[in-house]
Parts: structure tokens; sequence; C-alpha cells
């Protein structure tokens, strides 16, 4: 079974913090994404990553940036909090450059800026 | 933008009917659709992906596809409890798999 492992599920930060969300997934998926989930607006890509050290920004990537800097682990890192970003973060992984194969989500991080 | 939209619901269905869900997309070049399933407060779980206009049927579910009116649904028979959940309809766009997802239907199945 492919797993996609969120470290740290409940977050609660103050404004202007450093926040680090890590991912790991464990069938040598190239591709890896960070989503955030918010009532009524359904997933937004934030970033992808498509290889070690690529990346490439997604619908909303202000605020945030990523690293990767080994393949199975993808890092969504929010430099300076805002209570804006509260919300559910979702990591995904899947291979290939496609469009067709299916993408597996981690369990989420639930992040509260206060 | 490119887009995909789904009536937020909630959808109520009896025990036992046919809940149908649906979503269209902007884009007309989308190729690959996706339905996926999510519990609350869990991630979203693949139910069904569909690639060519009609039918494809996985046990319960029906997904249907109609290129032409950029359109995507799925169909549920004899729904049940577990079955209440919201669903998110996803589209391929750009390659490398990256998904635009609609905001999700709430469907709720009642005894």
């Amino acid at each position: 079974d492919v797993k996609v492992t969120q470290s740290s599920r409940y977050l609660v930060k103050r404004t202007g913090e450093k926040v680090f969300l890590e991912c790991v997934q464990d069938m040598d998926h190239e591709n890896m994404f960070w989503y955030r989930q918010d009532p009524g607006l359904g997933l937004r890509l934030i970033y992808f990553s498509y290889d070690v050290k690529m990346k490439e920004k997604g619908d909303i990537p202000e605020g945030y940036s990523v690293s990767r800097e080994k393949k199975e682990r993808f890092s969504l890192i929010l430099e300076s909090a805002s209570t804006n970003q509260t919300s559910m973060y979702l990591c995904a992984s899947s291979f290939g450059q496609g469009n067709g194969n299916t993408i597996y989500f981690g369990e989420g991080s639930w992040l509260t800026v206060v | 933008q490119k887009e995909v939209e789904q009536n937020s619901g909630p959808l109520s269905v009896p025990e036992g009917a046919i809940a149908s869900l649906n979503c269209t997309y902007s884009d007309r070049g989308s190729q690959s659709f996706f339905w996926y399933r999510q519990y609350s407060g869990k991630s979203p779980e693949l139910i069904m992906f569909i690639y060519s206009n009609g039918d494809k049927e996985d046990g319960r579910f029906t997904a249907q596809l109609n290129k032409a009116s950029q359109y995507v649904s799925l169909l549920i028979r004899d729904s049940q409890p577990s079955d209440s959940a919201t669903y998110l309809c996803a589209v391929g766009s750009g390659g490398y798999n990256k998904l635009i997802f609609g905001a999700g239907t709430r469907l709720a199945v009642h005894p």
C-alpha cells in the first residue's frame, strides 16, 4: 500500500512564526504536492514538485515555500505564519508525467494560526 | 482560471435510493476525471476515475462523462448511510497528475 505520512497532524502557531510541515512517501513517486483545503473552496494547489530540487508554483503559492532535498520528502514552509493560513494542509504523491495516474493523499495537517 | 463546479448540497437521499452527483469543468482540453470521497476530518480517497466518454461502472458506483457538455457525474446505487460524505470531483490539468478540485458535494443518506 502507498503510504503518505504527514508527521504533524495538529499544530497551533503564533502569527509571525516560521512553520514547517513535513511529508514523506514510501512509493518512490516522482511527484509530490501540497494542497490546502478550506470550507466552500475545496482543495487548492499550493506547490508541487516533479523531481528532487524541482518545484513549481500552484494556484496559491503566496506566503509559502517548499523544499525537496530527497525524493521521498517534501516540506511546506510558512515563512511568517498569518491567521489567513489557518487551514487543513494535504500532502499527496503520484508517479508519471501525464494526467491519468492516481494521486495518494496523506492524512492531513490541521494548522491553526493565532 | 480553470474551474470545476459542484453543487455544495447537502444532497439528501433515503437509504437504498440512487444518489446522483454532478460536476462541470471549464477546460475543454481536460482528459482525466476523478471522484474522491472525503469523510469529515479525513483525507480524500479515490473512488473512481474516467477518461472516455460514456459510463464506467465499479460495484455500486457509476461514473459518467460527457466531454462535449463538459460534464461528469457519479451515480451511487443502493445508497447506504456509510456513503454519507463529501464527494469531490477532480480534473487532471497541466501534466504531472496535477488536479483541479471542485468544492465538493455533501451527501447525506438517511435510514
